[in-house]
């Protein structure tokens, strides 16, 4: 079946300016993930969906991230006034409830 | 910061066995232990998980010390295709949610 899928695969923007990263679980996974991945590091974690609301937002970093999900299942997450030190991989995984989660490939986001 | 401690990278000969060790010396006893691996340009994959008796699947097994303060994950057969960051998280629940990555072991394979 299909597995998780985010787009854009890449994203390049100028320091300043706004932009949208999507998200589509497995379908029927009520759980989501967002985390942020800089190179050499390990994933570090974002926020969590458990349907349409968010559980827990405790690693977003600053008010310049914001993520929804109005249906549960496609969710985008967005960045306001992006910053050079925005540049990452965005990676989203979800989850049938409290069990293994299945990643997507991520977002190259990069910012000039 | 991530709760669990391991080597930063590794290396074992094709088709040998790797053992991959990871400290969790505050984990709690509910706290699960689980593996993850991520190849090359690519998003973390599930390995295995446990809580108390090793577990065994088809990718992997994983040894959990008595005192539960270490693991450690077992390839039996390494393959150029098992060359990954391999990452040892300690969660809450069967899963917990946020998966507290640490920067893993990075396992090189060579034929």
């Amino acid at each position: 079946g299909a597995g998780v899928s985010q787009t854009p695969s890449n994203k390049v923007t100028e320091k300043g300016k706004y932009v949208e990263l999507r998200c589509d679980p497995i379908s029927g996974h009520t759980a989501l993930y967002w985390y942020r991945q800089s190179l050499g590091q390990g994933p570090e974690f974002l926020i969590y969906f458990q349907g349409t609301g968010a559980a827990d937002d405790s690693g977003l970093p600053n008010d310049r991230f914001f993520a929804v999900r109005p249906e549960g299942s496609v969710s985008t997450l967005k960045i306001q006034r992006t910053e050079r030190g925005d540049s990452a991989v965005y990676l989203c995984a979800s989850s049938s409830g409290r069990s293994v989660q299945f990643f997507g490939p991520g977002t190259r986001l990069t910012v000039l | 910061d991530a709760k669990t401690t391991q080597p930063n990278s590794m290396e074992s000969n094709e088709e040998e066995p790797v053992h991959l060790p990871c400290n969790h010396s505050t984990i709690s006893g509910t706290d699960y232990i689980h593996w993850y691996r991520q190849l090359p340009s690519q998003g973390p994959e599930y390995v295995i998980h446990g809580l108390t008796s090793n577990v065994n699947n088809r990718m992997a097994s994983l040894a959990i010390a008595e005192d539960r303060k270490s693991s450690t994950l077992i390839l039996h057969r390494a393959t150029l295709r098992d060359a990954a960051v391999y990452y040892c998280i300690d969660g809450k629940g069967n899963s917990g949610y946020a998966l507290n990555f640490g920067k893993g072991t990075s396992l090189l394979v060579t034929p």
